[in-house]
């Protein structure tokens, strides 16, 4: 089946330092790549659309300029906390669509810890 | 916007039971996707069974099967012969099928213990 990985699955940070998770699709290509955000016991969150070699697309209430999203290529995505806080501390799931089939798969997701 | 719903933060089943997760969901539109989701402690999102709002007929997947009522805006799923590993979360989740506006959407999750 389709793989997503993301790199690392757990970073701990210092607080005002930045921080990039990596979402690639393994096994195909993906135009759009969706980033979710989840708290402890909480359902997962949307924070962020991509589609390769254009502009994200942020929900509602999502910093741009704190949360960097770059969809370089049909293969990767990343995100980028920028002068992360203790706030910023929580589990990040990307997702990749699959360009030919239009299905929708998750990555293992990343354990961010802002110290 | 569409809006998915689960109102059983937590649900309980005797092994070899079954056992059903309730959700309902929010839309105008008529052509979408429903998904249910497991999640273990390992937090990989792992897809349990997907309905095509144009199939009348209930999707199943072995032991797991959902009641879908399209009017009711319903899309229960119903877990048969519970195993211990069902243990988890599960999300319920809506994706429309517009291209352009199909990112999927969550309800609250529902934690399920199995009880040996």
């Amino acid at each position: 089946g389709a793989v997503v990985s993301q790199h690392p699955s757990w970073v701990i940070c210092k607080s005002g330092t930045s921080v990039k998770i990596e979402c690639r699709s393994l096994d195909f290509q993906a135009t759009t790549m969706f980033w979710y955000r989840q708290f402890p016991k909480q359902s997962l969150m949307l924070m962020a659309t991509s589609n390769e070699g254009s502009k994200a697309t942020y929900e509602q209430g999502v910093e741009k300029d704190k949360f960097l999203i770059n969809h370089a290529s049909l293969t990767l995505s990343t995100l980028t906390v920028t002068s992360a806080h203790p706030e910023d501390s929580s589990f990040y799931i990307c997702s990749a669509r699959s360009t030919g089939v239009g299905e929708q798969y998750f990555g293992p997701g990343t354990r961010l810890t802002v110290t | 916007a569409q809006t998915v719903t689960q109102s059983q933060p937590e649900m309980s089943v005797q092994e070899a039971e079954t056992v059903t997760l309730s959700c309902t969901y929010d839309t105008s539109e008529s052509d979408y996707y429903l998904f249910w989701y497991k999640q273990p402690p390992s937090r990989q999102m792992i897809l349990v069974i997907r309905q095509e709002a144009y199939k009348q007929q209930n999707a199943t997947e072995n032991r797991f099967s959902v009641n879908f009522q399209k009017a009711a805006k319903s899309f229960s799923l119903k877990i048969s012969d519970s195993q211990l590993g069902d243990a988890a979360m599960y999300f319920c989740a809506y994706r429309s099928a517009n291209y352009n506006n199909n990112d999927m959407r969550f309800g609250a999750g529902t934690r399920l213990t199995v009880k040996p």
